[in-house]
């Protein structure tokens, strides 16, 4: 089942700071957070393991609520270099190794 | 760090033709690779699960006989279009793990199939 990210899309100027979230109804083993540039396939940020910790790349970081199957990223100071689409991936309790991907939050940078 | 190659990045061919994709892991074994689809401006939808030596695993809706999926050994998943049409024309995207989770999955550089 397809976890929800939101928001959509959202613009930032460089410097400034944004959340995106992502919520599954089922249970997580693990939230992988991957970046995507356009025609480019989608590069590898982060996991976060149930039980784990939260996890940082250069000035991106995330969140895990297992309570609530939830996690966000922050993108913090954010870079020209962070434009693209941001998916988050979940792997269910039940369903080792398979990621269901979010329909993606389109993030622009500009200067 | 892991690296997952795959080829051809773009193709062109005729509705009708079978068209092969390869995913190749180039410094790890990967027993598991996975194979997804991507259309324009749009999400990752899982296709299946391809097992070294054994089947693959269909996510429900994926046609087994029009995606054939080889996985013939611990660093090679081929996806077979066959008879492809212009609706099977999408971003077709293999990942794999290179077995430490904490380091998520790669993902090969993707193929862009068009079907005329």
């Amino acid at each position: 089942q397809q976890p929800v990210q939101s928001p959509q899309a959202v613009i930032l100027r460089e410097g400034e700071d944004a959340v995106i979230n992502c919520s599954s109804s089922k249970a997580l083993y693990s939230v992988h957070w991957y970046r995507q540039k356009h025609g480019e396939a989608p590069v590898f940020l982060m996991i976060l393991l149930k039980g784990g910790e939260q996890m940082r790349h250069e000035k991106i970081s995330a969140s895990f609520n297992e309570k609530k199957q939830q996690s966000s990223l922050y993108l913090t100071a954010s870079q020209l270099s962070y434009s693209g689409t941001y998916f988050c991936g979940t792997e269910g309790a039940d369903s080792w190794g398979k990621l269901q991907f979010g329909a993606g939050t389109q993030v622009v940078v500009t200067p | 760090g892991a690296v997952v190659s795959q080829h051809p990045s773009r193709v062109i061919c005729k509705s009708g033709t079978s068209v092969k994709i390869e995913c190749r892991s180039l410094d790890f074994q990967a027993t598991t690779m996975f194979w997804y689809r991507q259309f324009p401006k749009k999400s990752l939808m899982l296709m299946a699960t391809s097992n070294e030596g054994s089947k693959a695993t269909y996510e429900q809706g994926v046609e087994k006989d029009k995606f054939l999926i080889n996985h013939a050994s611990l660093t090679l998943s081929t996806l077979t279009v066959t008879s492809a049409h212009p609706e099977d024309s999408s971003f077709y995207i293999c990942s794999a793990s290179g077995g430490k989770g904490i380091d998520g999955y790669t993902f090969g550089s993707g193929t862009r199939l068009t079907v005329v």
